[in-house]
Parts: structure tokens; sequence; C-alpha cells
């Protein structure tokens, strides 16, 4: 049972485009929400994260979004670049449940030039 | 910052050999560490996670085992491996706020 599910699985987007990657989760106890971008071969790298006290950070070009009532949240990559291209990965996890991530299936996202 | 090393890096083992993966972890103390699994194209399936030294945890029953000898250390193992355990090893640790998670650079075994 997938805690976290994560859309679309595949993205094509132009070169200076937004690219959106939406999130949805049912465990209303969790309280952290961290998007992860993996490149072929390699390891996830933590690229940005969110606490539901706020509806929305920003680290720049790459935006989440929080909908906490909607139980959903989106990463937005504007301006998206060749080097962009990449696995996305959202998860969330409970603070006293020893850091635990729950992640989504992961969305790939291709960049055209 | 904290960094994690695995090795190795690639691994290629047949059917009912032995296993062991490595992960260290520099600039931090006690962290939380985790082994996870990745199958090709696929998401990140947590197997083991640890909270300190001696104490592992498992997520899912398989073929595979933890240990945690020291407190930056974490070990994967099996006694014989199947061709169902190949896939991407990833080593992960929190930092000291136990909420952000990072990963190591991850290991490839293939079983023939």
């Amino acid at each position: 049972q997938q805690q976290v599910k994560q859309s679309p699985q595949s993205l094509i987007v132009q070169k200076g485009g937004i690219s959106i990657i939406n999130c949805a989760y049912e465990n209303t106890a969790f309280d952290y929400f961290p998007w992860y971008q993996q490149f072929p071969g390699k390891g996830p790298a933590l690229l940005i994260a969110i606490r539901p006290d706020v509806s929305e950070k920003k680290e720049g070009r790459f935006t989440i979004s929080f909908n906490k009532s909607a139980k959903q949240f989106s990463l937005h990559i504007m301006d998206s670049q060749p080097g962009d291209s990449a696995t996305y990965f959202c998860a969330a996890s409970i603070g006293d449940s020893w850091g635990k991530l729950q992640f989504g299936a992961g969305t790939q996202v291709v960049v055209t030039p | 910052s904290q960094t994690i090393h695995q090795w190795p890096a690639t691994l290629v083992q047949p059917v009912g050999s032995p296993l062991s993966l490595e992960c260290t972890v520099e600039g931090t103390s006690n962290p939380n560490l985790y082994w996870y699994r990745q199958a090709a194209g696929r998401g990140l399936q947590l197997l083991f996670y640890s909270v300190g030294i001696g104490q592992i945890s498992s997520e899912v029953p398989q073929n595979l085992s933890a240990s945690r000898p020291q407190d930056r250390q974490f070990i994967l193992s099996s006694k014989k491996l199947l061709l169902s355990d190949s896939g991407f090893y990833l080593c992960a640790s929190t930092t000291s706020s136990r909420y952000e998670q990072y990963f190591g650079p991850g290991t490839r075994l293939t079983v023939t």
C-alpha cells in the first residue's frame, strides 16, 4: 500500500518551461515533506523540503506548494533546463517514526533543448 | 555537512554466494542509518533502519540482514544471494535534526 502517490510518471517539458509534479498522501500524521532529485546511476539528492506549517517554500528555481486540507503537495521547477532532466521523488515522514521516509514512485522529467 | 561512503560501487555475484555491503558516514555523530533498495526504474524500498549501535529494525522480511557495529558504520549482508536481490542499494543517514536524510552514492548489485 503506497502511502504517497506521485504523478505524472513521466514529463517532457521544453527548455524554459515549468515542470510540475504532484504528490498526495493520506496519513495526516506526516509532518515533513522532502523532494529528491536522482540522476541515472547516482544516489538521490535532497532538493527541497517543507513542513506543514507553511504553504510554500522556494529555493532558486524550485518551489514546493503545500495544501494541508487537500493533503497534497507539489514541486514546481521554473525555467526548466536540460540539466534538470532527472527522476524526482516526493516523500513524507513522521517526526517520531525514526525518520522513515515513505517515497512516491518517482517522476522522470526530460527537458528538451 | 556529512559525507556518506558506500563500497563497492558495483558488484556482480553468482546466486548462492554471500554478500557484504558497507556504508560509512563522516561529519555527523549518532545518526539514524538506513538501507534502501531500488529496482531498475522503480522507487525506493526501505529495507532496514538503525537508531544506534546494534539496533536494527527490518521493514521487509527477506534474504538480507543488517548490522551496525560502530556509530557511523552500517553493513548489509546476505548468506546466500537470490536473483531477486539484484538492484541498486542505497545507504542513507540523517542529520542531528532526524528529519533531513541524505543518501550515499549507492552500490549496483547484479546477481547472476
